[in-house]
């Protein structure tokens, strides 16, 4: 079946440097999803990417689906405390609505 | 106000017992979904049902039992046939559409003792 990693799985930064999360598949990507989960919370959804190539921004985070649709980044510039968590990327594939979950990278991010 | 909500957020149980975990939302979605996670591991998809009545199996659906009976319930059953039930067993719901977020729950940590 499909398989989706994410690198890294772990990074610890300080506050103010940039991060970056990257989501690879050995299929070609239906449209990405991605997912912030905190410490103990439930994943909440970020965005979506459903076009080849496309970028989209929110705030310091940007999101970007590859070319080629086999993988896909997120990147936080200037990071903050509040940007600490575990995030997912995920597929939606086939004709139902499921989603196949990235592996996640968990970010720390201390003073 | 709308959402997900699950019940119990911590479960106990004894080796050998079925247990039911609760799933319920008030956002009218057509679709619901069991996920599990491991601790500092992703999500995988147990079961999920697309509209009442009908349910498929996810990636790990042995050991599981599900029903979906209402639209704003999708309770799921851990059987004593799951070898490692303990987890982080979290519930979400979508519009259905193909391009629709999942909503989660908060989510139900059992411990099987």
């Amino acid at each position: 079946g499909q398989q989706v990693m994410q690198i890294p799985q772990y990074q610890h930064v300080q506050e103010g440097e940039d991060f970056t999360t990257y989501c690879n598949s050995s299929t070609t990507l239906s449209n990405i999803q991605w997912y912030k989960q905190r410490p103990g919370g439930h994943p909440v959804f970020l965005i979506q990417l459903v076009k080849s190539g496309e970028v989209k921004k929110q705030k310091r985070l940007t999101f970007q689906f590859g070319e080629a649709k086999k993988n896909s980044s997120l990147h936080i510039t200037a990071t903050q405390t509040t940007d600490v968590g575990t995030y997912f990327c995920a597929d939606r594939t086939g004709t139902a609505s499921k989603l196949t979950f990235g592996t996640g990278t968990r970010l720390q991010v201390t003073l | 106000d709308g959402g997900i909500t699950q019940s119990p957020k911590y479960l106990f149980r004894k080796e050998g017992q079925n247990v039911t975990l609760s799933c319920e939302q008030n956002l009218n979605h057509d679709a619901m979904y069991w996920y599990r996670q491991d601790p500092g591991q992703g999500l995988r998809l147990i079961y999920y049902s697309q509209i009442v009545n009908d349910f498929q199996k996810g990636d790990i659906a042995e050991g599981y039992s599900v029903s979906r009976e209402k639209k704003e319930s999708f309770p799921l059953t851990v059987t004593s046939a799951q070898k490692n039930p303990t987890a982080f067993y979290l519930c979400a719901s979508s519009a259905g559409a193909r391009y629709n977020e999942q909503f989660f729950g908060p989510g139900t940590r059992l411990t099987v003792l």
